[in-house]
């Protein structure tokens, strides 16, 4: 199966200042690659995802690059803000583009990065 | 629109009892999926349903835990009995038909259990 791990564990940052958070996959076969944000207390929310057709997309201060020979893919988050803080989960899954039956497609999560905000 | 929602929230049991989650779906999700969250760690694939059906299983402890999704909407998992090792966060995500599936999943705030 599929095998997601993220690095680093703990990530603290000056306000303003960028942030980068990297994963690796194992499956060739994953082709999609989301990024989840998780607050205190809530469930998972999805703040940004990249298919393997594209090696980067971007979204106001996050961005996501994606190098499929190398199996590896991250996050970027410039000017940091407060409201940054939380916990960022990395995600691959064999999501099949186009069809229309049922079908697994369960993400394999990394285990996290506690990004830390410093005022 | 209304999100996911489980209950309970919390909940403290000993060791060797049974514990019922529930969860109902964003309306018109055609797939539910139950993850298990340890502490500190990234939440882990239980079950995924498609409608009523089964689709994957292959990482929920059979031995003890079971899930239903009988009419396709709502969904319970069942831990009986629980262990130490079963503390954790049970999160409930669903998403819409295949042919609206953007690969967005829609979680819910989670049932926190405590096995004492």
């Amino acid at each position: 199966g599929e095998n997601v791990e993220q690095h680093p564990s703990t990530l603290s940052v000056q306000e303003g200042d960028s942030a980068v958070i990297k994963c690796t996959y194992s499956d060739s076969a994953s082709n999609y690659f989301p990024w989840y944000k998780q607050e205190l207390g809530k469930g998972p929310q999805l703040i940004i995802d990249i298919r393997s057709n594209v090696g980067e997309k971007k979204d106001q201060r996050i961005a996501v690059t994606l190098n499929k020979t190398a199996k590896h893919f991250s996050l970027h988050i410039t000017e940091t803000q407060p409201e940054d803080s939380a916990v960022y989960f990395c995600a691959a899954s064999p999501l099949l583009q186009g069809y229309s039956g049922g079908g697994a497609d369960g993400l394999t999560f990394g285990k996290g990065t506690h990004l830390i905000i410093q005022p | 629109e209304a999100g996911v929602a489980q209950s309970p929230r919390y909940k403290i049991i000993e060791k060797r009892q049974s514990v019922a989650f529930w969860c109902n779906p964003i309306s018109g999700h055609a797939t539910l999926y139950w993850y298990q969250q340890i502490l500190g760690q990234g939440p882990k694939l239980l079950i995924q349903f498609q409608n009523n059906g089964v689709v994957d299983d292959s990482q929920l402890p059979k031995d003890r835990f079971s899930a239903e999704r009988l009419k396709g909407v709502d969904s319970t998992l069942k831990i009986q009995p629980a262990k130490l090792e079963d503390s954790a966060v049970y999160l409930c995500a669903s998403s819409p038909n295949r042919e609206g599936f953007t690969g967005e999943l829609f979680f819910g705030e989670g049932s926190r259990l405590t096995v004492l």
